[in-house]
């Protein structure tokens, strides 16, 4: 399994707080990916990195912002969080992106609960 | 705009009937389609990556198969513990990697 660890693994929250998820991988590599997933909805793309301090937005990225200090930790976090960002967040890790064949590995997610 | 529809949206089977999971897409440019399997409360698990209009990728009772606007997975007699939510993902040419999500099929296979 690829070494991506999700924390934390489940948060229940009020209106309003800020929240920071985070994204730690043990493999090094490149490309990092933050999605969403909803009932009904596929996974959506929130942010993703190509790099330290390399970061650009996906197709849901209003109401979020992300962080990448260090190639093993990609943090998301929600300024002040709202009920319709309860969902499950999912981290993802790629060798290359687009430039080769290498997939995206996921970790097995965070649920938010926003009160 | 670029879209990813997976069909059907549930599947049940009966242990060892044989069936197919359909991926169409609609993209600007493809640079893969991937097939995905998840279990409840885990994140999503690498089966295939599918590349030009003809391949076909097989592993154990699995087989994924390209053309130019869709894929299939085959499923061969399936046992219960294939039972999960399959996922396709168009990767766009071009892209750093972003992928487009179907919203997945449920299959259940009963014993």
């Amino acid at each position: 399994d690829a070494g991506i660890t999700q924390s934390p693994r489940h948060k229940v929250t009020e209106t309003g707080t800020p929240v920071t998820l985070r994204c730690h991988q043990t493999e090094n590599h490149r490309y990092m990916y933050w999605y969403r997933q909803d009932p009904g909805h596929g996974l959506r793309l929130i942010h993703y990195s190509y790099g330290v301090k390399d970061t650009d937005k996906g197709e849901v990225s209003d109401g979020y912002s992300v962080s990448r200090s260090k190639t093993e930790d990609f943090l998301l976090t929600l300024e002040s969080a709202t009920s319709s960002q309860t969902s499950v967040y999912f981290c993802a890790i790629s060798a290359q992106g687009g430039h080769s064949n290498q997939p995206q590995h996921f970790g097995d997610g965070t649920r938010l609960s926003i009160l | 705009e670029d879209q990813v529809t997976q069909s059907p949206e549930a599947l049940r089977l009966q242990e060892g009937e044989s069936s197919s999971l359909n991926c169409s897409y609609t993209v600007s440019g493809l640079r893969g389609l991937f097939w995905y399997r998840q279990d409840p409360g885990k994140g999503p698990e690498f089966l295939f990556t599918l590349y030009s209009a003809g391949e076909e990728k097989e592993k154990e009772r699995l087989k994924a198969t390209l053309t130019k606007k869709e894929s299939f997975l085959h499923i061969t007699a399936p046992k219960p513990e294939d039972s999960a939510t399959y996922l396709c993902a168009a990767q766009i040419r071009g892209s750093q990697g972003n992928l487009i999500f179907g919203k997945g099929t449920k299959l259940s296979v009963k014993p």
